[in-house]
This record gives C-alpha cells, structure tokens and sequence, in this order.
C-alpha cells in the first residue's frame, strides 16, 4: 500500500528562526511527485513546493525548500526565517503517474512563536 | 488565472433539507475532485472526474451524496437528505493531467447541519 506518514502532530518554531517538518512515504512506483500543501486557519489549501521523484536537485520556493531523500523515501520540508504568516497545517502528500489520487499525511500543526 | 471557485463559502440548514455546494475549476483543467474535511476523519476524496465523468465515486458515503458535472466549467455536490454528521468542510480541487498531478484546492464550503 502507498503511505504517506507525518510523525509530528505539532510542531513550534521562535519567528525568524528555521523549522524542519518531516514525511515519509512509502512506494513501490518509479515515477511520482511530493508536495507539501499548508492550511492556514482560512482553511485553503495552498500549495507550497512540489518535488518531482526524478529529479535530483532539491525544490527550493523563497524561504522554503525540502530536503528529498529518494533511497530513505524521505521529504522534509524546511522553512527559513519563519513568519507569522507560515503558521498552519501542513500536509505532505504523494501523487503517482499510474494514479489520479492524492496520498496524503496527517498533517504537521506549525506555531509560531513571536 | 482565477483558482478554483466555490460556493457557498459558508452553509447553515436544518437536518432533512437538501444542500447543493457548487464548484468551477481552473479553465484547462481536466480533472475535478471533491473532498471532505473533518477533524476525526481527515481530508477523504469523495469523487473524481476526468474531463467531466465521474470516475471513482468510492468515496462518497452514502446515496445521500450526489455530484455531477455537465460541463468542464461546473460541477455540484448535493446532499439530500442532510444529516448533522455531514457537517464539514468540503473542498474542491482541480488538475491539469500530467501536470506533476498536483491538485489546485477552493477555498472550500463550510456546511453546518443542525
């Protein structure tokens, strides 16, 4: 089966400092795609940084890049310089070429700290 | 590029009545999910269409749940009878396939049923 799984329910960050939110994942599959959804309190989920399973090069978007692992089946995400503004849920999610759907993880819930 | 709309944002009804949720997904975009989220169960995929025909409708709980989608531009999601247990947040989301299969979300509807 295709798992997707966040081991921190919660996690606190002082604002500006960096935070590291961790996901693992687990496939048989040769071509698929990461990605990291937040949600802040709005409810809308937002796509933040996409990761092709091809490429070796990390995904880097302005203060947030990930660190991918493909022989571990690993994909944290880190966020630099933390704002206000990054506190939310954040979810990892999994999508396969053979595959329409989302697996996703439950979910990561960030504070901020000021 | 408009994301994807939803309507209502917010739905208050009574136990019985009929609640119709709508959705228009990204222009050029193929494919159109909808979701639930509750905090017990999480985020689950209720159904999915690929260029405007449901493909998988696993997901949605009960004859209750009806979702249909004339056109590439529009889609609904009724529920008739409601119940208080359907109270949630329901999302849409869209995709171009092939498109690194990542899913564009609407700002979703909150549905209470009292």
């Amino acid at each position: 089966a295709q798992t997707v799984t966040q081991s921190q329910p919660e996690m606190s960050v002082q604002e500006a400092e960096t935070v590291t939110l961790s996901c693992t994942y687990d496939t048989s599959e040769s071509d698929y795609y990461l990605f990291w959804y937040k949600q802040p309190p709005s409810r809308q989920m937002i796509l933040v940084i996409r990761q092709e399973a091809y490429k070796q090069q990390n995904a880097t978007e302005n203060r947030f890049s990930v660190n991918f692992q493909k022989a571990a089946k690993s994909f944290s995400l880190k966020i630099s310089d933390s704002q206000l503004g990054d506190a939310a849920m954040y979810f990892c999610a999994c999508a396969y070429d053979s595959n329409y759907q989302l697996i996703w993880g439950a979910g990561t819930k960030l504070i901020i700290k000021p | 590029d408009a994301g994807v709309i939803q309507s209502p944002r917010h739905e208050v009804t009574e136990m019985g009545q009929e609640v119709t949720l709508r959705c228009k997904p990204i222009s050029g975009h193929n494919s159109l999910f909808w979701y639930r989220q509750t905090m017990m169960r999480g985020l689950e995929l209720l159904i999915y269409f690929n260029n405007n025909v449901p493909i998988d409708d696993s997901g949605m709980p009960e004859d209750r749940f009806s979702a249909k989608m004339p056109n590439a531009s529009f889609s609904t999601l009724k529920i008739q009878p409601s119940e208080p247990r359907d109270s949630a947040v329901y999302f849409c989301a869209s995709r171009r396939t092939g498109q690194y299969n990542e899913q564009y979300f609407g700002p979703g509807t909150r549905l209470t049923v009292t």
